[in-house]
């Protein structure tokens, strides 16, 4: 069975500055792994995916992530942090076959505060 | 309107109490999922459905019940509510046709479940 480990369950950045908020996986078969964002009193929403292809990954408001099959590693990206950017943040995994097919494995979320 | 909506969006309820949480959805697609959220703990999944004929338990089903009464339509039952099944509940579908196959779900707003 596959699972996500999001390290870090709140980090703080300035406005202005990077913003990394990492994940990994394990999976004994090829993985698809997305990130979504939840805001205030809202349900989530997709930020990015992986499936195949072109391992750095780019998604909705400047987020990106990058597909690193050797670390086992998902990590979640914005160079520059804005205040509209403080939300909860969700990596999760699935894979394309199985019994385990289709179903989403979230990590455990990362509060993400952005500082004036 | 939305495509995933969810019914209440708040309730409080009494132990004991039986309680249905029903979610509609008009994107057609024949997936769906109900998740509950706990601070720190991510989202886990109850139960899902691949189709209106297959229903399967998640990780954490126990106290809990399902209903596909179509294909647009998948309730979650609560047969004895009890105050640690108090959480925020999320609804997903997903679409097993799409080229990609890479089971991208799509999130209701969510319903806030107090059991006192």
């Amino acid at each position: 069975a596959q699972s996500v480990t999001q390290l870090g369950s709140h980090v703080s950045v300035s406005e202005g500055a990077l913003v990394l908020l990492r994940c990994n996986y394990s999976s004994s078969v090829p993985p698809y792994l997305f990130w979504y964002v939840q805001y205030p009193n809202q349900g989530l929403q997709l930020l990015l995916k992986y499936t195949t292809g072109a391992t750095l990954v780019k998604g909705i408001n400047g987020f990106e992530a990058e597909f690193k099959k050797s670390e086992t590693s998902f990590h979640l990206t914005k160079p520059s942090a804005h205040m509209s950017d403080a939300a909860e943040y969700f990596c999760a995994v699935t894979i394309a076959g199985g019994t385990s097919y289709g179903k989403l494995t979230f990590g455990q979320g990362t509060i993400l505060t952005v500082h004036p | 309107d939305a495509d995933v909506t969810q019914t209440p969006r708040n309730r409080i309820t009494k132990t004991g109490k039986r309680i249905m949480l029903e979610c509609s959805q008009t994107k057609g697609h024949d997936r769906m999922y109900w998740y509950r959220q706990d601070p720190g703990l991510g989202l886990r999944l109850i139960y899902y459905s691949f189709d209106v004929k297959d229903i399967n338990k998640g990780e954490i089903s126990d106290g809990y019940s399902v209903s596909r009464q179509a294909q647009a339509k998948f309730s979650l039952s609560l047969e004895s509510a009890i105050p640690n099944q108090t959480a925020l509940y999320f609804c997903a579908t997903s679409d097993s046709k799409t080229y990609t196959g890479d089971y991208e779900q799509y999130f209701g707003p969510g319903t806030r479940l107090t059991v006192t």
